[in-house]
């Protein structure tokens, strides 16, 4: 039981825009910033977004972040086959779960 | 550009302990204000953060995990570490090694390896 909640799977159509949520308390999400990995197969997770809304140099925009209360969504647009990954969030965690908690993951699936 | 690469034993036997190497190459582990972690994953599974450790030697590591862990790390050689004591089969995963960020969680990751905890 991960301490951060994501849907276990999502999916969309080439071109389409699909977002994943992760939710989490005001321990983490509601009091840190939040962190989005791309998980391609059989590779080392991948830091997609970080502060919430920040991408690190060579992610394209079409992948953006967003943080309201203690819940995070990624947003992936113009949605490509290379986009078909697993995503996880991740949180500073001021509780006894912490320092570091993770969700546990969303299947991307592109149709 | 930095790179990082875990080293160890592939099998470790029950009740053991379970020790891992991250060579870290194309920088100083010294320079710059950057954490140094741990992270593993259980094959079809969730990613769990183990544990990171400062170059000054401050360590934080996962409350679940704590009394089992040590992280440490040898500026000489570049080199972090993870020792996990008293593995039982779930502590079979894959275990990344990676940079962070001062103040941000990891940036830079290794490939992982694979130890798997079997008699």
């Amino acid at each position: 039981q991960s301490v951060l909640t994501q849907p276990p799977s999502a999916s969309g159509t080439p071109g389409q825009r699909v977002t994943i949520s992760c939710s989490g308390s005001s321990s983490n999400i509601g009091s840190n910033y939040v962190y989005w990995y791309q998980q391609l197969p059989g590779t080392a997770p991948k830091l997609l977004i970080y502060r919430n809304n920040q991408r690190p140099s060579g992610v394209p925009d079409r992948f953006s972040g967003s943080k309201s209360g203690t819940s995070a969504s990624l947003a992936i647009s113009g949605l490509r086959s290379e986009d078909e990954a697993d995503y996880y969030c991740a949180a500073w965690d001021d509780s006894l779960s912490g320092p570091v908690v993770f969700g546990g993951g969303t299947k991307l699936t592109v149709l | 550009q930095v790179q990082l690469q875990e080293s160890g034993p592939g099998l470790v036997k029950p009740s053991q302990t379970l020790s891992l190497t991250c060579t870290v190459s194309g920088g100083s582990i010294s320079s710059g204000s950057y954490y140094w972690s741990w992270i593993r994953q259980p094959a079809g599974k969730g990613l769990e953060w183990i544990g990171r450790i400062y170059t000054s030697g401050s360590t934080n590591y996962n409350p679940s995990l704590k009394s089992r862990v040590t992280i440490s790390v040898d500026t000489s050689k570049n080199q972090f570490s993870l020792k996990l004591s008293s593995v039982t089969a779930a502590d079979t995963a894959v275990y990344y090694c990676a940079r962070d960020p001062s103040g941000d969680l990891p940036l830079d990751w290794g490939q992982g390896t694979l130890v798997t905890v079997s008699s």
